[in-house]
């Protein structure tokens, strides 16, 4: 069975531009959540997909959004992106929520100069 | 508010012995714990899992302990070895929470 796998594996962008992050689930898995990793800050809960609906956010301002299709796949947005924004975004899948045993892809890296 | 912690950023530890890592958390709602490892360039994988109705779980060289009484958990890993060189988190949720709560994380070494 395929692992979670989230495209692209680097980015490097500027302040003021925007970013899209894609995540494709292990098959099965309807629960797609998202974590930013910073040095400083460990793994921060961005936010849930579920069936394509947002179940559930962290505490990140609505610069950062995103959506679930009928495929269960996920992308996440970042708009005008900010220098603190650089950070290992990491998807995860699991069967039914994000308070369970989650299933993490490799991340992107984004660096924002 | 950080609701699980894990103050020490980095250990070192030779090869062949025993690796204590420690995690403490502030919210006695949490029930479920679980560690997770992870390598450079890599994401997090799933290590070992407690329910808080357990004090121990083992699985291999790898056991977590649970003091609820004092929020501590810790996770053992014996005999170590230079492969479990990584960085590990641990994770706690509520029985009714949403989303895993993750320390910062724990740089272990084993050195030859």
């Amino acid at each position: 069975k395929a692992g979670v796998t989230q495209t692209p594996r680097y980015l490097i962008k500027t302040r003021g531009q925007q970013v899209t992050l894609s995540c494709s689930p292990i098959s099965g898995h309807r629960s797609v959540s998202w974590y930013q990793q910073t040095p400083g800050q460990g793994l921060q809960f961005l936010f849930e997909y579920f069936s394509e609906t947002q179940r559930n956010k962290g505490n990140f301002p609505g610069r950062f959004s995103g959506r679930q299709f009928s495929n269960s796949r996920s992308e996440m947005n970042v708009s005008t992106l900010e220098l603190g924004d650089s950070a290992l975004y990491l998807c995860a899948s699991s069967l039914q929520g994000a308070s369970e045993k989650l299933f993490f892809g490799s991340g992107t890296q984004l660096s924002v100069l | 508010d950080q609701q699980v912690k894990q103050n020490s950023p980095s250990l070192s530890v030779q090869e062949g012995r025993i690796s204590i890592l420690n995690c403490d958390y502030t919210n006695s709602m949490f029930d479920y714990f679980l560690w997770y490892k992870k390598y450079p360039a890599e994401g997090p994988t799933f290590l070992i899992s407690i329910s808080s109705i357990k004090d121990k779980n083992e699985d291999g060289r790898f056991t977590v302990f649970l003091n609820k009484s004092a929020k501590h958990l810790s996770l053992h890993i014996v005999p170590s070895q230079p492969g479990d060189s990584a960085v590990y988190f641990c994770a706690a949720v509520t029985n009714s929470g949403y989303a895993l709560n993750f320390g910062k994380g724990t740089s272990l070494l084993v050195t030859p």
